[in-house]
């Protein structure tokens, strides 16, 4: 059982560079997202999609984006790294309504942008 | 504005001694989840409260959902070293909504 699988666990970015975050899971959840930790600040909602073909907005999207062409992939890109983009990232999934089922959270990776 | 706030923000106590951390809301919301997170981890699901007045029990943990449905209550009875981690609580403000809104955390540290 992998569950939520993320990559790669760890990422130094120079400001202005460009890259992708993977999220894979293989629960056949329908709902992903994507959350970025912050000291102080708890979890905030990135982006989301509640199945394949459909994506949304979170709290904080400016600065990526995301595409779900398939049900078990949900990655994220960054167009043009800043350092206001360091931070701990987390890919989650949930197979049912939210607040009746939970959030299955991946490992998480660390981006730093210098 | 949806806020979520929860207090105290750092906590650190002995082994053996009771606590109680608290998760309060700007709004009434639909449910709510706590979640515990260890270093190098994602969060992990404790419990889901729904209903106004609520409470759940998960071995040496109590878990109370207000009756007004604003706020929220973790107790922690005899602590323990492996109850150490980071707690957060996090609600729907209306049923079907799509966004799990995250507090900023607990960090709970217990000393043996």
């Amino acid at each position: 059982n992998a569950g939520v699988t993320q990559t790669p666990k760890f990422q130094v970015l120079k400001t202005g560079q460009s890259m992708t975050l993977q999220c894979a899971q293989d629960m056949n959840h329908e709902y992903m997202s994507w959350y970025r930790q912050d000291p102080g600040m708890g979890l905030r909602l990135i982006h989301y999609s509640v199945g394949a073909g459909i994506t949304d907005q979170g709290e904080v999207p400016n600065g990526y984006n995301v595409s779900r062409s398939t049900t078990e992939d949900f990655p994220l890109r960054l167009l043009s790294a800043a350092p206001s983009q360091t931070s701990v990232y987390f890919c989650a999934s949930s197979y049912s309504t939210l607040g009746s089922s939970p959030l299955h959270f991946g490992n998480g990776t660390r981006l730093t942008v210098t | 504005t949806q806020l979520l706030e929860q207090s105290p923000q750092f906590l650190s106590i002995q082994e053996g001694e009771n606590l109680t951390v608290y998760c309060n809301s700007s709004s009434v919301f639909s449910s709510l989840q706590w979640y515990r997170q260890e270093p190098g981890e994602g969060p992990v699901l404790l419990v889901t409260v729904v209903t106004g007045g609520e409470v759940k029990k998960l071995k040496r943990l109590t878990f109370q959902f207000g009756d007004a449905r604003k706020d929220s209550s973790l107790h922690i009875t005899a602590a323990q070293p492996g109850d150490t981690g980071l707690y957060l609580c996090a609600v729907l403000f209306r049923a079907g909504a799509q966004k799990l809104v995250f507090g900023q955390g607990t960090r709970l540290t217990i000393n043996p």
